[in-house]
């Protein structure tokens, strides 16, 4: 069965790097996933399209502070020099015979 | 620019029906797969229902099937979602998204919901 984990909370300081991560399930390795973003009250917003080789597409106007990386099943999102609209909920979704989206990580910005 | 914009949202009663509407400017509608997505109060993002170019494909969550029904008009450019046979379970937050590419992909725009409150 494909599943995302994502951890529930994460946290890093104003200015600070912070490495989010989302873990596909056995035997899904070389799936692609889709990275979105939901600041608090809006809508979600495409980030990054993220395939197994480490390559990514990103979406329009997200800043070169986004990117992303893979090893084996899982599937990284890096955000640098954080600022405070960084803060939001961070969704990864893959798509097989079905849509699959992770739990979502909460991103705090410090 | 791209933009999706939902509305029809609103309280209704268990049982009840509502029709929601998504209105898809600065692209044109009828080349790509379009989906609906909800998020209940304080919870993560569920696929409900999808269509494809012309229509004539749709396919719906488990949760909705036999209830809601997926629509397009693409001379409007509007995307619809009839929801029939309410219940409290389907208060949520509904989003339209676009299909990157046909069939199974990812969504690379999505419009700012419609809150959907089921509720006696």
């Amino acid at each position: 069965q494909l599943v995302l984990t994502q951890s529930p909370s994460a946290s890093a300081s104003l200015g600070a790097s912070v490495k989010l991560t989302c873990t596909l399930s056995s035997g899904h390795s070389s799936y692609a996933i889709a990275w979105h973003q939901q600041q608090p009250e809006k809508g979600p917003r495409y980030v990054m399209k993220l395939n197994s080789d480490g390559s990514h597409t990103k979406g329009d106007g997200i800043p070169d502070r986004f990117s992303g990386y893979s090893s084996g099943a899982e599937r990284y999102l890096t955000i640098s020099s954080l600022q405070s609209e960084d803060e939001a909920d961070y969704y990864c979704q893959t798509w097989g015979t079905g849509i699959v989206f992770g739990g979502g990580t909460k991103l705090t910005v410090l | 620019e791209v933009q999706l914009v939902e509305s029809g949202g609103g309280l209704v009663q268990p049982g009840g029906s509502l029709r929601l509407s998504c209105a898809a400017s600065g692209f044109t509608l009828g080349t790509y797969w379009m989906h609906w997505v909800r998020q209940a109060p304080g919870k993560g993002l569920v696929w409900v229902s999808r269509i494809n170019i012309d229509g004539s494909g749709k396919t719906y969550a488990d949760s909705v099937r036999g209830r809601f029904t997926i629509s397009r008009d693409n001379a409007k450019n509007t995307l619809y979602l009839q929801m029939n046979s309410l219940r409290v379970e389907d208060t949520a937050v509904y989003y339209c998204a676009r299909g990157n590419n046909s069939g199974w992909y990812y969504f690379d725009y999505w419009g700012q919901g419609t809150l959907v409150t089921v509720s006696s």
